[in-house]
Protein backbone atom coordinates (compact mmCIF):
# COMPACT_ATOMS: atom_id res chain seq x y z
CA UNK A 1 0.00 0.00 0.00
CA UNK A 2 1.07 3.54 0.07
CA UNK A 3 3.08 5.05 2.83
CA UNK A 4 4.65 7.65 0.57
CA UNK A 5 3.35 11.12 0.85
CA UNK A 6 3.77 12.61 -2.81
CA UNK A 7 3.11 16.50 -3.43
CA UNK A 8 1.71 18.13 -4.89
CA UNK A 9 -1.36 16.11 -6.18
CA UNK A 10 -1.51 17.63 -9.33
CA UNK A 11 0.19 20.59 -11.54
CA UNK A 12 -1.13 23.18 -14.00
CA UNK A 13 2.31 24.86 -15.88
CA UNK A 14 2.74 26.46 -18.79
CA UNK A 15 4.95 25.30 -21.71
CA UNK A 16 8.62 25.63 -20.72
CA UNK A 17 8.93 26.35 -17.08
CA UNK A 18 10.12 23.90 -14.30
CA UNK A 19 8.08 21.50 -12.19
CA UNK A 20 8.99 20.13 -9.14
CA UNK A 21 7.93 17.30 -7.12
CA UNK A 22 8.65 15.30 -4.49
CA UNK A 23 8.15 12.21 -1.75
CA UNK A 24 8.58 11.98 1.65
CA UNK A 25 8.09 9.16 4.25
CA UNK A 26 8.55 8.24 8.12
CA UNK A 27 10.80 5.03 7.21
CA UNK A 28 14.03 4.73 5.08
CA UNK A 29 14.12 3.16 1.77
CA UNK A 30 17.22 1.68 0.04
CA UNK A 31 15.91 2.63 -3.65
CA UNK A 32 14.25 5.59 -4.95
CA UNK A 33 12.30 4.84 -8.74
CA UNK A 34 10.49 7.79 -10.54
CA UNK A 35 7.94 6.35 -13.10
CA UNK A 36 5.59 8.71 -15.63
CA UNK A 37 2.05 6.88 -16.62
CA UNK A 38 0.41 7.71 -19.55
CA UNK A 39 -3.58 7.00 -19.67
CA UNK A 40 -4.53 3.69 -19.96
CA UNK A 41 -0.58 2.56 -19.70
CA UNK A 42 1.79 0.92 -17.28
CA UNK A 43 4.08 3.01 -15.71
CA UNK A 44 7.35 3.55 -17.53
CA UNK A 45 10.45 3.91 -15.15
CA UNK A 46 12.38 7.23 -15.59
CA UNK A 47 14.97 7.38 -13.01
CA UNK A 48 16.53 5.05 -10.17
CA UNK A 49 18.23 6.25 -7.05
CA UNK A 50 20.55 3.78 -4.99
CA UNK A 51 22.48 6.14 -2.72
CA UNK A 52 21.80 8.56 -0.02
CA UNK A 53 22.53 12.05 -1.84
CA UNK A 54 22.91 10.56 -5.61
CA UNK A 55 21.44 12.85 -8.01
CA UNK A 56 20.51 11.94 -11.25
CA UNK A 57 19.49 12.95 -14.83
CA UNK A 58 17.90 11.51 -17.59
CA UNK A 59 17.36 14.23 -20.43
CA UNK A 60 15.57 17.08 -18.77
CA UNK A 61 14.57 15.15 -15.74
CA UNK A 62 16.88 15.05 -12.83
CA UNK A 63 16.14 13.48 -9.19
CA UNK A 64 17.61 13.11 -6.02
CA UNK A 65 17.74 10.64 -3.27
CA UNK A 66 17.10 12.71 0.07
CA UNK A 67 20.41 12.74 2.23
CA UNK A 68 17.93 11.47 5.16
CA UNK A 69 17.05 8.32 3.30
CA UNK A 70 13.44 9.24 3.90
CA UNK A 71 12.84 11.56 0.62
CA UNK A 72 13.63 12.08 -2.67
CA UNK A 73 12.94 14.78 -5.69
CA UNK A 74 11.89 14.86 -9.06
CA UNK A 75 12.60 17.98 -11.49
CA UNK A 76 11.90 18.70 -14.86
CA UNK A 77 13.01 21.90 -16.51
CA UNK A 78 12.06 23.05 -19.72
CA UNK A 79 8.21 21.26 -19.69
CA UNK A 80 7.08 20.28 -22.72
CA UNK A 81 3.45 19.20 -23.87
CA UNK A 82 4.56 15.54 -24.56
CA UNK A 83 5.43 15.64 -20.74
CA UNK A 84 2.13 15.52 -19.81
CA UNK A 85 0.87 12.25 -17.36
CA UNK A 86 1.01 10.89 -13.86
CA UNK A 87 4.75 10.86 -11.90
CA UNK A 88 4.78 8.31 -9.03
CA UNK A 89 7.68 7.73 -6.97
CA UNK A 90 8.30 4.39 -5.54
CA UNK A 91 10.70 3.49 -2.16
CA UNK A 92 12.18 0.17 -1.64
CA UNK A 93 13.58 -1.62 1.29
CA UNK A 94 16.04 -4.44 1.22
CA UNK A 95 13.15 -7.11 2.15
CA UNK A 96 11.71 -6.39 -1.67
CA UNK A 97 8.88 -3.80 0.23
CA UNK A 98 8.03 -1.51 -2.32
CA UNK A 99 6.23 1.29 -1.68
CA UNK A 100 4.46 3.77 -4.09
CA UNK A 101 3.31 7.59 -3.87
CA UNK A 102 -0.01 8.45 -4.82
CA UNK A 103 1.28 10.33 -8.13
CA UNK A 104 1.68 13.80 -9.09
CA UNK A 105 -0.56 14.57 -12.39
CA UNK A 106 0.89 16.78 -14.33
CA UNK A 107 -0.62 19.00 -17.57
CA UNK A 108 1.05 21.65 -19.34
CA UNK A 109 -0.58 24.27 -21.23
CA UNK A 110 1.24 25.47 -24.76
CA UNK B 1 14.69 -7.24 -25.04
CA UNK B 2 10.58 -7.31 -25.04
CA UNK B 3 9.07 -5.62 -21.93
CA UNK B 4 6.63 -6.88 -19.49
CA UNK B 5 3.36 -8.12 -21.73
CA UNK B 6 0.34 -8.62 -20.24
CA UNK B 7 -2.92 -10.41 -22.09
CA UNK B 8 -5.78 -9.40 -22.35
CA UNK B 9 -5.40 -5.94 -22.62
CA UNK B 10 -9.09 -5.05 -21.78
CA UNK B 11 -11.78 -7.30 -20.70
CA UNK B 12 -15.40 -6.46 -19.85
CA UNK B 13 -17.22 -8.92 -17.06
CA UNK B 14 -20.13 -9.16 -15.51
CA UNK B 15 -20.62 -9.69 -11.13
CA UNK B 16 -20.38 -12.97 -9.92
CA UNK B 17 -18.03 -14.22 -12.71
CA UNK B 18 -14.51 -15.25 -12.55
CA UNK B 19 -11.17 -13.72 -14.79
CA UNK B 20 -7.51 -14.94 -15.42
CA UNK B 21 -5.03 -12.01 -16.18
CA UNK B 22 -2.01 -13.25 -17.78
CA UNK B 23 2.09 -11.60 -17.81
CA UNK B 24 4.91 -12.57 -19.20
CA UNK B 25 8.16 -11.05 -17.60
CA UNK B 26 11.05 -9.68 -19.21
CA UNK B 27 13.45 -12.59 -19.77
CA UNK B 28 15.99 -13.44 -17.23
CA UNK B 29 13.34 -12.08 -14.31
CA UNK B 30 12.04 -14.23 -11.71
CA UNK B 31 9.86 -11.60 -10.01
CA UNK B 32 6.46 -11.13 -10.85
CA UNK B 33 4.39 -9.00 -8.99
CA UNK B 34 0.60 -7.57 -9.48
CA UNK B 35 -1.21 -4.30 -8.56
CA UNK B 36 -4.22 -2.59 -8.82
CA UNK B 37 -4.65 0.36 -9.88
CA UNK B 38 -7.93 2.88 -9.37
CA UNK B 39 -7.89 6.62 -9.90
CA UNK B 40 -9.08 6.45 -6.07
CA UNK B 41 -6.53 4.55 -4.47
CA UNK B 42 -3.80 4.52 -6.58
CA UNK B 43 -1.38 1.61 -6.91
CA UNK B 44 -2.55 -1.13 -4.51
CA UNK B 45 0.24 -4.22 -4.17
CA UNK B 46 -1.70 -7.84 -4.28
CA UNK B 47 1.24 -9.67 -4.47
CA UNK B 48 4.72 -11.08 -5.51
CA UNK B 49 5.74 -14.37 -7.06
CA UNK B 50 9.51 -15.59 -7.12
CA UNK B 51 10.41 -18.83 -8.51
CA UNK B 52 7.10 -20.29 -9.02
CA UNK B 53 6.34 -18.83 -4.68
CA UNK B 54 4.16 -16.39 -3.34
CA UNK B 55 7.03 -14.50 -1.79
CA UNK B 56 4.17 -10.89 -0.54
CA UNK B 57 0.77 -10.23 -0.43
CA UNK B 58 -1.14 -7.26 -0.12
CA UNK B 59 -3.99 -6.26 1.82
CA UNK B 60 -6.73 -8.16 -0.71
CA UNK B 61 -9.47 -10.74 0.21
CA UNK B 62 -8.81 -14.50 -0.91
CA UNK B 63 -11.09 -14.20 -4.31
CA UNK B 64 -7.64 -12.73 -5.52
CA UNK B 65 -4.98 -15.12 -6.12
CA UNK B 66 -1.91 -16.15 -8.56
CA UNK B 67 0.41 -18.32 -9.47
CA UNK B 68 3.93 -18.47 -11.25
CA UNK B 69 4.74 -21.32 -13.81
CA UNK B 70 8.55 -22.66 -14.26
CA UNK B 71 9.23 -20.03 -17.08
CA UNK B 72 8.14 -17.27 -14.60
CA UNK B 73 5.11 -16.31 -16.76
CA UNK B 74 2.30 -15.32 -14.15
CA UNK B 75 -1.85 -15.94 -13.67
CA UNK B 76 -3.54 -13.61 -12.28
CA UNK B 77 -7.38 -15.07 -11.50
CA UNK B 78 -10.42 -12.77 -9.32
CA UNK B 79 -13.33 -15.10 -8.47
CA UNK B 80 -16.64 -14.02 -7.99
CA UNK B 81 -15.83 -10.52 -9.05
CA UNK B 82 -17.41 -7.58 -7.74
CA UNK B 83 -18.36 -3.73 -9.21
CA UNK B 84 -15.38 -2.53 -7.03
CA UNK B 85 -12.70 -4.52 -8.58
CA UNK B 86 -13.43 -2.51 -12.04
CA UNK B 87 -9.96 -1.29 -12.40
CA UNK B 88 -6.35 -1.63 -14.42
CA UNK B 89 -3.91 -4.31 -13.55
CA UNK B 90 -0.87 -3.90 -13.67
CA UNK B 91 2.17 -6.77 -14.01
CA UNK B 92 5.62 -5.78 -13.29
CA UNK B 93 9.07 -7.45 -13.10
CA UNK B 94 12.24 -7.44 -12.32
CA UNK B 95 15.10 -10.06 -11.55
CA UNK B 96 14.31 -10.52 -8.00
CA UNK B 97 16.60 -9.16 -5.77
CA UNK B 98 16.75 -6.34 -3.23
CA UNK B 99 16.91 -2.93 -5.27
CA UNK B 100 16.39 -3.96 -8.17
CA UNK B 101 14.44 -1.61 -10.71
CA UNK B 102 10.77 -2.75 -11.49
CA UNK B 103 9.41 -2.68 -15.08
CA UNK B 104 5.79 -2.77 -15.78
CA UNK B 105 3.40 -4.08 -18.52
CA UNK B 106 0.85 -2.37 -19.91
CA UNK B 107 -1.70 -3.52 -18.01
CA UNK B 108 -5.52 -5.61 -17.89
CA UNK B 109 -8.44 -2.56 -17.89
CA UNK B 110 -10.68 -5.07 -16.19
CA UNK B 111 -14.76 -3.10 -16.28
CA UNK B 112 -17.23 -5.33 -14.09
CA UNK B 113 -20.61 -4.38 -15.12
Amino acid sequence: GQQLNQSPQSMFIQEGEDVSMNCTSSSIFNTWLWYKQDPGEGPVLLIALYKAGELTSNGRLTAQFGITRKDSFLNISASIPSDVGIYFCAGQRNNNDMRFGAGTRLTVKP
Amino acid sequence: KAGVTQTPRYLIKTRGQQVTLSCSPISGHRSVSWYQQTPGQGLQFLFEYFSETQRNKGNFPGRFSGRQFSNSRSEMNVSTLELGDSALYLCASRPGQPNEKLFFGSGTQLSVL
